[in-house]
């Protein structure tokens, strides 16, 4: 089946930086895309989403960026804060509305 | 609101010995439920979900079965545990076309 990348599997920046999370596509198809985050030995919790008929959402200090000519998706954190820090997944859902989740990033925040 | 239950939160089993991992939905009717395995630093793969009562969709052959008796219940069962069934397993809900809401996961080790 088709495949929902990450480009960077560790992302450290400095506390109050803006963080911006990577994720590649494939399935041309997808039309439904969420980004979640997960925090050690926790489920993952939803943060944001969007749909292909938008190409930036913003919500409280994120904002998700899709950009379907190249299949690219971004997660822009603004003043990132220690309480940030934790793995976030890029997922993809089509017709079924079934994500496929991509690897993951851990995003690490330097006091 | 909706709240999503899974237990046990850790569980260490023998080879061979049955498992049964219960998740429970509240606050929302006939969600779609979902069950997947998160190995150590990977994403998340589906193995189960059900959009009704008695409805299994398998996603990858496995050691693994499931079942939905209730329209808020789905659980995750083995006859004989393998080593390679030690992970993460984590429940989830959602409704047609939206996001899903994971639990806390249940952490299996098979020794």
């Amino acid at each position: 089946g088709e495949s929902v990348g990450l480009h960077l599997p560790t992302l450290s920046v400095q506390e109050g930086d803006n963080s911006i999370i990577n994720c590649a596509y494939s399935n041309s198809a997808s039309d439904y895309f969420i980004w979640y985050k997960q925090e050690s030995g926790k489920g993952p919790q939803f943060i944001i989403d969007i749909r292909s008929n938008m190409d930036k959402r913003q919500g409280q200090r994120v904002t998700v960026l899709l950009n379907k000519t190249v299949k690219h998706l971004s997660l822009q954190i603004a003043a990132t804060q220690p309480g940030d820090s934790a793995v976030y997944f890029c997922a993809e859902a089509g017709g079924s509305y079934i994500p496929t989740f991509g690897r993951g990033t851990s995003l690490i925040v330097h006091p | 609101s909706q709240t999503i239950h899974q237990w046990p939160a850790t569980l260490v089993q023998p080879v061979g010995s049955p498992l049964s991992l219960e998740c429970t939905v509240e606050g929302t009717s006939n969600p779609n439920l979902y069950w997947y395995r998160q190995a150590a630093g990977r994403g998340l793969q589906l193995l189960f979900y059900s959009v009704g009562i008695g409805q299994i969709s398998s996603e990858v052959p496995q050691n693994l079965s499931a079942s939905r008796p209730q329209d808020r219940q789905f659980i995750l069962s083995s006859k004989k545990l393998l080593l390679s069934d030690s992970g993460f397993y984590l429940c989830a809900w959602s409704q047609q076309g939206e996001s899903l809401h994971f639990g806390n996961g249940t952490r299996l080790t098979v020794t």
